[in-house]
C-alpha cells in the first residue's frame, strides 16, 4: 500500500485478555519498528526488525508483550494479560533501511478497562 | 533522564508570532528528525539533518542542527493555527542508531 497500515484503529479490553495489534509496512520496506505512547510522554521503543536478522527486543518492557513479522512484511504485537498500564497509542513504522525516511502509521489506541 | 530533551514541553502562542522548539542530545547524534503529529494521528515527516551547521526550511519552518553542541532547533516564522500540534524530535544515539529515539515532544498552540 501506500502508507503503514495499522489495525485496529482502537481497541478497548478488558484487563487480563490478551490483544493483537498489526502492522502493514510501506511494500519494500525492511525495517519495522514498534513505539508506544503513553498520555503526556515521547514515543517509547518496543522493538525493530530488520530484514531476517534476529529482531532488537531491548524495548519490551515485560515478558507479556511479543511481536512477530512474518515473511518480512506483516508484523503483529501482541500483548497477553492486558494491565491497565498498557493503555496508550502504539505507533508502527517502516524504512527501506535503519532510521531513515521513517514512515508512520496512524496507531492504535489500547484502552484497558 | 531523557537522552534526548525538548523545550519548552508546551508552548502558547499568537497568530504570527514566531517562535522555536530545541532538541538537546545527551549523546552523539547520527542524523536530528523533526516530525509533527495531531491528536490521533501518526507522525508526519518534517525535516531531516544530517551534518553540523546544515540547515533546512519548508515554508514556514526552519531548522538547524548545531553538532557540537548535539543540539537542534525548530524555528517557525508568522506562526498559524495550522502548525498547532505536538512536535518530536528524533535521533540515532551511540550504539543504537538503527532506530530512533524520541524526545517528549512539545505541545504547541496557536491562537488566532
Amino acid at each position: 500500500g501506500a502508507g503503514v497500515s495499522q489495525s485496529p484503529s482502537n481497541k478497548v479490553t478488558e484487563k487480563g485478555k490478551d490483544v493483537e495489534l498489526r502492522c502493514d509496512p510501506i511494500s519494500g520496506h525492511t525495517a519495522l519498528y514498534w513505539y508506544r505512547q503513553s498520555l503526556g510522554q515521547g514515543l517509547e521503543f518496543l522493538i525493530y526488525f530488520q530484514g531476517n536478522s534476529a529482531p532488537d527486543k531491548s524495548g519490551l518492557p515485560s515478558d507479556r508483550f511479543s511481536a512477530e513479522r512474518t515473511g518480512g512484511s506483516v508484523s503483529t504485537l501482541t500483548i497477553q494479560r492486558t494491565q491497565q498500564e498498557d493503555s496508550a497509542v502504539y505507533l508502527c513504522a517502516s524504512s527501506l533501511s535503519g532510521p531513515y525516511g521513517y514512515t508512520f502509521g496512524s496507531g492504535t489506541r489500547l484502552t484497558v478497562v | 533522564s531523557q537522552e534526548l530533551e525538548q523545550s519548552p514541553q508546551s508552548l502558547i502562542v499568537q497568530e504570527g508570532k514566531n517562535l522555536t522548539i530545541n532538541c538537546t542530545s545527551s549523546k552523539t547524534l547520527y542524523g536530528l528528525y523533526w516530525y509533527k503529529q495531531k491528536y490521533g494521528e501518526g507522525l508526519i515527516f518534517l525535516m531531516m539533518l544530517q551534518k553540523g551547521g546544515e540547515e533546512k526550511s519548508h515554508e514556514k519552518i526552519t531548522a538547524k542542527l548545531d553538532e557540537k553542541k548535539q543540539q537542534s532547533s525548530l524555528h517557525i516564522t508568522a506562526s498559524q493555527p495550522s502548525h498547532a500540534g505536538i512536535y518530536l524530535c528524533g535521533a540515532g544515539l551511540g550504539t543504537s542508531g538503527s532506530r530512533l529515539t524520541f524526545g517528549e515532544g512539545t505541545q504547541l498552540t496557536v491562537n488566532p
